[in-house]
């Protein structure tokens, strides 16, 4: 069975440091992987996705980055962390087109991500 | 571009009751999946029930139901049985399978669901 990990579970960051969010995605192959971002009572903003290694695809421009170095893991980033940057983070997977399961998204546990 | 509304940001229902949460999208596509998930407050996103636009009969799962009306663009999803677990913020969402690698989603505001004992 499939199954996605993030890391980590919740941090707190000062305004201007580095960020480095993780994703995994067990049990599948070549999934397509995306970044959300959730803000506190509000609905799910899609940041960037990925069809592939190196493939990186972003929907709005923004403080962050994203980067797929491996079949099934998917890099959030950041050089300077903005106040605006805080909120809930969630990583999906859903099958390419050719797999099974391809039309549902399934998603990872989150990150909360504070800047102070 | 496809748009999904949720026209109901909160709900309340009684224990044992049931719940009906509305969706409408807007698409010229007639090949699509349409989903509930669910949020609880651990923000966990759970799939709650799945349904294919090719098919005519509404997708069950146990005490979830949905009634989908293609030429209205709606997709609601009932509750039965209302649990206290079932509180949790329910989004709609909207897929059109891709010809080529990339399959967007595309998500309803949520609604707010308070089930009261």
């Amino acid at each position: 069975s499939q199954t996605i990990h993030q890391w980590p579970a919740t941090l707190v960051q000062p305004v201007g440091s580095p960020l480095s969010l993780e994703c995994t995605v067990e049990g599948t192959s070549n999934p397509n992987l995306y970044w959300y971002r959730q803000a506190a009572g509000r609905g799910l903003q899609l940041l960037f996705y990925s069809v592939g290694i190196g493939q990186i695809s972003s929907e709005v421009p923004q403080n962050l980055s994203a980067s797929r170095p491996q079949d099934r893991q998917f890099i959030l980033s950041s050089k300077k962390l903005l106040l605006s940057d805080s909120g809930f983070y969630l990583c999906a997977w859903s099958a390419p087109p050719t797999g099974t399961h391809q039309e549902t998204q399934y998603f990872g546990p989150g990150t909360r991500l504070l800047v102070l | 571009a496809q748009t999904v509304t949720q026209s109901q940001p909160e709900m309340s229902v009684q224990e044992a009751e049931t719940v009906t949460l509305s969706c409408t999208y807007d698409t010229s596509e007639s090949n699509y999946y349409l989903f509930w998930y669910k949020q609880p407050p651990s923000r966990q996103m759970i799939l709650v029930i799945r349904q294919e636009a090719y098919k005519q009969q509404n997708a069950t799962e146990n005490r979830f139901s949905v009634n989908f009306q293609k030429a209205a663009k709606s997709f609601s999803l009932k509750i039965s049985d209302s649990q206290l677990g079932d509180t949790a913020m329910y989004f709609c969402a909207f897929m059109k399978p891709s010809l080529y690698n990339f399959n967007k989603f595309y998500f309803g505001s949520g609604t707010k669901l308070n089930v009261k004992p």
